[in-house]
């Protein structure tokens, strides 16, 4: 069964700083890997996708990339802002129809 | 259309109730996906349509939950006799089918109280 794990699970920085935010997968056979934002009590914000076949994806100040060989994937943020606090959440898409999710790193901005 | 559209937001209800919740996806969108968050954890796969056919089922998806999508389009979740431990936040989430690209679109979700 696959495993999606992410680390770390907390992670408090400064505004301004950059940060990478990790996720971990056991079974390498994905159709793709999407990265998610979700605030407090609210739904899921996709924030990328990337297939299996791409090494990484980038919009604005959001990087992903994938080692699917390493069963990897990263969120670099850049020049964080208090507004990126919030719970981010990566899924795999395997053969089956749905999304496996790791648990989350909350992440707190401080201004 | 702006997205996935859950209703109610929220719900409390007595343990033993039934409670029925709706998604109305992205409109172009054949695929719909139901999912169940506690606190501090990932979402969990409930089941799965394509168009109008249920295609997968979650062994989380007991019997005393059903969910349909009449038409294709629309879906409802039902929970029966409903027990503390179903409270729960369930997502709902469309996708389009365009080769392997599958990107997945969620709704706010609807919140379950069982008191």
């Amino acid at each position: 069964k696959q495993e999606v794990t992410q680390i770390p699970a907390a992670l408090s920085v400064p505004e301004g700083e950059n940060l990478v935010l990790n996720c971990s997968f056991t079974d390498s056979a994905i159709y793709n890997l999407q990265w998610f934002r979700q605030d407090p009590g609210k739904g899921l914000t996709s924030l990328l996708l990337i297939q299996s076949s791409q090494r990484e994806q980038t919009s604005g100040r959001l990087n992903a990339s994938l080692d699917k060989s390493s069963g990897r994937s990263t969120l670099y943020i850049a020049a964080s802002q208090p507004g990126d606090s919030a719970t981010y959440l990566c899924a795999v898409q395997t053969g089956a129809n749905n999304l496996f999710f790791g648990t989350g790193t909350r992440l707190t901005v401080i201004p | 259309d702006t997205g996935v559209s859950q209703d109610p937001r929220h719900k409390i209800t007595k343990r033993g109730q039934n409670v029925t919740f709706r998604c109305d996806p992205i409109s172009e969108h054949n695929r719909l996906y139901w999912y169940r968050q506690t606190l501090g954890q990932g979402p969990e796969f409930l089941t799965y349509f394509q168009n109008e056919a249920q295609l997968e089922k979650s062994r989380l998806l007991s019997d005393r939950f059903s969910a349909e999508r009449p038409k294709g389009s629309f879906s409802t979740l039902e929970i029966q006799r409903t027990e503390q431990g179903d409270s729960a936040m369930y997502l709902c989430a469309s996708s389009e089918r365009t080769g392997a690209y599958t990107e997945a679109f969620f709704g706010q979700g609807t919140r379950l109280t069982v008191v």
